[in-house]
């Protein structure tokens, strides 16, 4: 069965840089999350779409922002990125908004 | 808010023994739904289970097997005759069933139990 698709799987950056990570849902998954896994810690909520409109905001700094496209996938984009933001950066996708969440393999970004 | 706490954060067995993980949460809403997801050292995030607030009913599956018990609030996870590959971290997570605010949809994980089988 096809999965989370999140590319790219490794990037590494410099501190101020910008970086995109982008997802693409199990096909006809509506809606996408997104949370961060710092080392050794649990994930944590970013944002959510659904429909393509955002449906839920959690912890995401304001230097982060998201979109989901007409096609369903969705980008992070990190501005002026910190050393603090290395982390493991997690998509999932969903059915509805009340549905199971699959993740996608995350991205792992390193800042430097 | 959600909560969810692991109390374990370690547990090593040894191969083929039995392994329980506990996870008790705390929400004052009555319709929520509770996980468990597995992440191997590869990194993952794999979902194991899913269980709504309604349903009691202790779930078995091959080796794992799941209890939900509403009065201690707890949704624990029993691994029978642990093998290598079940080495991983295990999250036990909750979302709300029905929309309250901010935050309801989005998983709440606890900190995880890192499981470690010795061959």
């Amino acid at each position: 069965a096809a999965g989370v698709i999140q590319s790219p799987r490794h990037l590494i950056k410099e501190k101020r840089e910008t970086a995109t990570l982008k997802c693409y849902p199990i096909p006809r998954h509506d809606t996408v999350y997104w949370y961060q896994q710092g080392p050794g810690q649990d994930p944590q909520f970013l944002i959510s779409f659904y429909e393509k409109m955002q449906s839920d905001k959690g912890s995401i700094p304001d230097r982060f922002s998201a979109q989901q496209f007409s096609d369903y996938h969705s980008e992070l984009n990190m501005s002026s990125l910190e050393l603090g933001d290395s982390a493991l950066y997690f998509c999932a996708s969903s059915s509805g908004l009340q549905e199971t969440q699959y993740f996608g393999p995350g991205t792992r970004l390193l800042v430097l | 808010a959600q909560k969810v706490t692991q109390a374990q954060t370690e547990i090593s067995v040894v191969e083929k023994e039995d392994v329980t993980l506990d996870c008790v949460y705390e929400t004052r809403d009555t319709t929520y739904y509770l996980f468990w997801y597995k992440q191997p050292p590869s990194g993952e995030l794999v979902f194991l289970i899913r269980r709504n607030s309604f349903d009691e009913q202790n779930e078995i599956s091959g080796r794992y097997s799941w209890n939900f018990q509403k009065s201690t609030s707890s949704f624990n996870f029993t691994i029978t005759a642990s093998q290598v590959v079940d080495s991983a971290v295990y999250f036990c997570a909750l979302s709300l069933g029905e929309y309250s605010g901010a935050g309801s949809y989005q998983l709440t994980f606890g900190k995880g139990t890192k499981l470690s089988v010795i061959p």
